[in-house]
């Protein structure tokens, strides 16, 4: 089955643990990305890859760190975490210039 | 800068109602517009997209969308509402490094 998968899917921490959030896709897709979500502001886009070790910045990257070494997987790390980054991370793929992007299910972090 | 905007928070219809959810768009250029559904719990799922041709697309679950280049409008739509139909939409633009840049989200709400 073609998919996106996160791990975990529910994280609560404490600030300053480092943490990783992993992404994998089975769909051999070139692009992929990280996005947070937040009530009244909808998705913003955190880190983008075009390719393998290709990664370039989003909207909000500050306090997020990513690598690409294999095409199937995109972490997401968090150094040092902070309490405004509780939220729900999605990681999403697609075929370079695609049109539908494929969505992960979703891992929702929380930090005190 | 490319923007989209959905002016409504919450969309309430009862069932068997048509139902439309709003989308305004600022671009430079052409737009690429799309369409996402959120159900609870899940990730963001593609219902449909314009990017160029008719200005009525048609989308999967029986939904539509009509693209209006006067004013600049991508409203999402059905004939007939489910309660199945309960869920988060999302309006997104695709800019030229294949990033979607998503409107502040609609919930829509049908009513039994």
């Amino acid at each position: 089955e073609a998919q996106v998968t996160q791990n975990p899917r529910y994280l609560i921490t404490v600030t300053g643990k480092k943490l990783t959030v992993t992404c994998s896709q089975n769909m051999n897709h070139e692009y992929m990305s990280w996005y947070r979500q937040d009530p009244g502001l909808g998705l913003r886009q955190i880190y983008y890859s075009m390719n393998v070790e290709v990664t370039d910045k989003g909207d909000v990257p500050e306090g997020y760190k990513v690598s690409r070494k294999e095409k199937r997987n995109f972490p997401l790390i968090l150094e040092s975490p902070s309490p405004n980054q509780t939220s729900l991370y999605f990681c999403a793929s697609t075929i370079k210039g695609g049109d539908e992007q494929f969505f992960g299910p979703g891992t929702r972090l929380t930090v005190l | 800068a490319q923007s989209v905007a959905q002016p409504e928070d919450q969309v309430n219809v009862a069932e068997g109602n048509p139902l439309t959810v709003k989308c305004t768009y600022s671009v430079s250029g052409n737009p690429y517009l799309f369409w996402y559904v959120q159900y609870p719990n899940r990730g963001l799922q593609f219902l449909l997209k314009y990017i160029t041709g008719d200005n009525l697309v048609k989308g999967s679950y029986g939904f539509e969308a009509e693209f209006n280049k006067s004013q600049t409008s991508f409203h999402l739509k059905k004939p007939s509402a489910l309660v199945s139909d309960s869920a988060l939409y999302f309006c997104a633009v695709r800019d030229i490094t294949d990033k979607l840049i998503f409107g502040t989200g609609t919930r829509l709400q049908v009513f039994p």
